[in-house]
């Protein structure tokens, strides 16, 4: 199964960029790497989503390393709102169907 | 508007009783998706469902039941079988289940079993 690792947790001041990394050594050639957050007592919310370029959305970007083991989710500017478990997932091909398969995630503290 | 709701958003059963959780969209998604999370943990897959009047297993199928009559509906039986029942439920859709198709989420259930 194609895996992530993701730091346990990480802060950051408000209005300061935040960079967060994932590591997906077993990523396979067509596999897209997304990126969720959660709230507390709610269900995730999309981010953004790549397979080979770096993409921008209004919400953040994505930077996507030359061999695609790792990739950095970027907030360029960090605000109490993005206080949040953001996790990096990478869809798994099995039995001909696909799966997204969930790490721990990476829970953002943004310092006022 | 669009989305996908989940009802309830507590649930109390006593234990050795099946119970029905709600999963309904309107994004007219072919397919959707049912996660478990403990505390502290992250999603993991207990069914999916790639179109209608089809289903498979995720990892952690055991205990649990699904039905996908209509595109928009896909609702998940927690059954006496499930030993540790209690946990906050997620239900998602996706256009398709191809990789590139974000996945949306419901606000979950949480399931309490004593």
């Amino acid at each position: 199964d194609a895996k992530t690792t993701q730091p346990n947790s990480m802060e950051s001041n408000e209005e300061e960029p935040v960079h967060l990394p994932c590591n997906h050594s077993t990523i396979s050639g067509t596999d897209y790497i997304h990126w969720y957050r959660q709230l507390p007592s709610q269900g995730p919310e999309y981010v953004i989503h790549g397979l080979t370029s770096n993409v921008n959305n209004r919400m953040a970007s994505l930077a996507i390393a030359e061999d695609r083991k790792s990739s950095t989710l970027i907030l360029h500017r960090a605000t109490l709102r993005d206080a949040a478990v953001y996790y990096c997932i990478l869809r798994d091909w099995t039995s001909g169907t696909y799966k997204y398969i969930f790490g721990t995630g990476t829970r953002l503290k943004v310092l006022a | 508007d669009g989305g996908i709701t989940q009802s309830p958003k507590y649930l109390f059963r006593k234990e050795g009783q099946n119970v029905t959780l709600s999963c309904e969209q309107n994004l007219n998604h072919d397919a959707m998706y049912w996660y478990r999370q403990d505390p502290g943990q992250g999603l993991r897959l207990i069914y999916y469902s790639q179109i209608v009047n089809d289903f498979q297993k995720g990892d952690i199928a055991e205990g649990y039941s699904v039905s996908r009559e209509k595109k928009e509906s896909f609702p998940l039986t927690v059954t006496s079988a499930q030993k540790n029942p209690t946990a906050f439920y997620l239900c998602a859709s996706s256009l398709s289940s191809g990789g590139m198709y974000e996945q949306y989420f419901g606000p979950g259930t949480r399931l309490t079993v004593t």
